[in-house]
């Protein structure tokens, strides 16, 4: 079935260093990809999302690149801070499908001071 | 704005009580979302609205129904509470089918 996943459940890093988080997607008629990013005790928040007519998108400390080719999605998050320690979340959805985002079940990224 | 707002934080639950987790927005999204997180695991979509008036079912529907009687507003309601319905309960908006979603702070449910 169709199904978002994620291969290191758990990333540590030092502050400073780059950080990223990858994700895989099984679904090829999946043409929107999102990354959120979850705080303890908060909701998921929107962070960048890509279209799947790109393979890069860049924000603010944060680029998102997107491999079709072997449905692999990853967030790259430069100088990585200890405020970005969080839970991050891909999901993927199919433009014909009302938003029914399917998610990943995230990454912890844990930043040493 | 205060964007998505949910309401109780926390909640204990008895096998078989009822309840409704309520949920509101105040920026005008005709889209809206319920999601339960269950511990180490991402979410999944309970319910959805695409507007006033219209409902339709998510990936994990059984025990639960929501309503949507005005655009600010989609309460989830739980008829008879199961200790399998103890999760994290987070409800979300977004202004079309493909903008990304604004999600609540959520309502952490535990049945006992």
């Amino acid at each position: 079935g169709e199904s978002v996943g994620l291969h290191l459940p758990t990333l540590s890093v030092q502050e400073g260093d780059n950080s990223i988080i990858n994700c895989a997607y099984s679904n090829s008629a999946s043409d929107y990809f999102i990354w959120y990013k979850q705080e303890s005790g908060k909701g998921p928040q929107f962070i960048i999302d890509i279209r799947s007519n790109m393979d890069k998108r860049q924000g603010q400390r944060v680029t998102v690149l997107l491999n079709k080719t072997v449905k692999h999605l990853s967030l790259q998050i430069a100088a990585t801070q200890p405020g970005d320690s969080a839970v991050y979340f891909c999901a993927e959805n199919n433009r014909g499908a009302t938003n029914k985002l399917i998610f990943g079940t995230g990454t912890l990224l844990a930043v040493q001071p | 704005n205060a964007g998505v707002t949910q309401t109780p934080k926390f909640r204990i639950l008895k096998i078989g009580q009822s309840m409704t987790l309520q949920c509101t927005q105040d920026m005008n999204h005709n889209y809206m979302y319920w999601y339960r997180q269950d511990p180490g695991m991402g979410l999944k979509l309970i319910y959805y609205s695409v507007g006033a008036g219209i409902t339709d079912k998510g990936e994990v529907p059984n025990g639960y129904n929501v309503s949507r009687s005005t655009t600010e507003d989609f309460p989830l309601r739980l008829e008879l509470a199961a200790p399998s319905q103890t999760s994290v309960y987070f409800c979300a908006s977004s202004g079309t089918e493909s903008s990304p979603l604004h999600f609540g702070n959520g309502t952490r449910l535990t049945v006992t």
